[in-house]
């Protein structure tokens, strides 16, 4: 597609389930990246992936949370156990590798009740 | 890990120049960037500049960069009541996979 597509764009759920959020980022684009918003901690990088190598983790905040890429394409957040420190916006964003270019999808929204 | 920061509120009339300023610590910063986010919108990229610069302009919009105080700023000029929104400024280089580290924003408020 033309931009970078997240899904689902909203998702409620009961503290303690897993949840799975996707991101689909524009073709050719070979490096993803998650990042975290939330109203008390600003913009949080999560995880990036570029091209075929070992993702670089350094951002996630606990062990709960993981994240894949298959195929060099779609990549799927985790989160298990949700926590209520967890609700916050999730964007994924995508990049040609180099130093500019990256576009930011819209974003699911978290809410962990 | 390395710091960026952003007063968190502007004020301005319409028809006036913004400037959101932001400074930075990572020494090994290659590249710098704005981020426009309007409510309940995404993250825009409105420009980006290399380290090894110390002045671009795009249409309304200057940045400015001095390297050696670390310091980044954006002009808006001819401010308009669209340009409300949320400004990040952002660092990244290339030892980290160009991954952003962002200020927590600064709220612009354009008043008629």
């Amino acid at each position: 597609g033309a931009g970078v597509s997240q899904s689902p764009s909203n998702k409620v759920t009961e503290k303690g389930k897993d949840v799975e959020l996707r991101c689909d980022p524009i073709s050719g684009h070979t490096a993803l990246y998650w990042y975290r918003q939330s109203l008390g901690q600003g913009l949080e990088f999560l995880i990036y992936f570029q091209g075929n190598s070992a993702p670089d983790k350094s951002g996630l905040p606990s062990d709960r949370f993981s994240a894949e890429r298959t195929g060099g394409s779609v990549s799927t957040l985790t989160i298990q156990r949700t926590q209520q420190e967890d609700s916050a916006v999730y964007l994924c964003a995508s990049s040609t590798g180099q130093s500019y270019g990256y576009t930011f999808g819209s974003g699911t929204r978290l809410t962990v009740v | 890990g390395e710091d960026v920061e952003q007063s968190l509120f502007l004020s301005v009339r319409e028809g006036d120049s913004s400037v959101i300023n932001c400074t930075y610590t990572d020494s090994s910063s290659t590249y710098l960037y704005w981020y426009k986010q309007e409510p309940g919108a995404g993250l825009q990229l409105l420009t980006y500049i290399f380290s090894n610069m110390d002045m671009k302009q795009d249409q309304r919009l200057t940045v400015l960069l001095n390297k050696k105080d670390k310091h980044l700023s954006l002009r808006i000029a001819d401010t308009q009541t669209g340009d409300s929104a949320i400004y990040f400024c952002a660092d990244a280089n290339s030892n980290s996979g160009y991954a952003l580290n962002f200020g927590k924003g600064t709220s612009l408020l354009v008043t008629p």
